[in-house]
């Protein structure tokens, strides 16, 4: 299996729909991410988990709800999401939560298109 | 304010050279990162620069200047498969990731 794996790879939903992304590492790390990307812009970190601990949450709407059950699986929970919330949403998992020096393994995605 | 900027797009011919520059006016200097993203897959480590100087890695080399807040990667004999974004981050003093936007790489026949 891969190494950072998120489905669905595509989600389109109304605003007021609700939905989830799902994320999972199978390369046994301690820190997992989301990340938003939009079209010509630098990554936005949403959120981070150590051991399963949110240990980051930057100043993301509570439309955004994320869960962390273990340390290999992460999920991004939506509700009433805006158009602007459109973008490709990245997870992605470190060994531990020192990323100055430790790469990011990045999953491919999920391309969100709220109408 | 943090800044990351490079390129929005650059073009090159394939089997060529190309020089993809990072600037970067950050609260502090805890290393700087490349990352690879084909359109559609996951962005891919390239490179991490802590210290001055070049790091050759194949056809592929990073360097960096920090008394400039400046890097650059460096693509050698250019393929077809190099087509795709590259993106340069810096570890600030906090140890946040601070983001460029990326270039777009576009490699032509």
């Amino acid at each position: 299996e891969t190494g950072v794996t998120q489905t669905p790879r595509h989600l389109v939903m109304g605003m007021t729909n609700k939905k989830s992304l799902k994320c999972e590492q199978h390369l046994g790390h301690n820190a997992m991410y989301w990340y938003k990307q939009s079209a010509k812009k630098p990554l936005e970190l949403m959120f981070v988990y150590s051991l399963e601990e949110r240990v980051e949450n930057n100043s993301v709407p509570s439309r955004f709800s994320p869960e962390c059950p273990n340390s290999s699986h992460l999920f991004l929970h939506l509700h009433t999401l805006q158009p602007e919330d459109s973008a490709l949403y990245l997870c992605a998992s470190s060994q531990d939560l020192d990323t100055h020096t430790g790469e990011l393994f990045f999953g491919e995605g999920s391309r969100l298109t709220v109408l | 304010g943090q800044n990351i900027d490079q390129p929005t797009e650059m073009t090159a011919t394939e089997g060529a050279i190309v020089q993809i520059n990072c600037t970067y006016q950050t609260s502090g200097f805890n290393g700087l990162f490349w990352y690879q993203q084909h359109a559609g897959e996951a962005p891919t480590f390239l490179s991490y620069n802590v210290l001055d100087g070049l790091e050759e890695k194949g056809r592929f080399s990073s360097f960096l200047s920090r008394s400039k807040g400046y890097s650059y990667l460096l693509l050698k004999e250019l393929q077809m498969k190099d087509s795709a974004s590259y993106l340069c981050a810096v570890v600030d003093s906090n140890y946040q990731l601070i983001w460029g936007a990326g270039t777009k790489l576009i490699i032509k026949p």
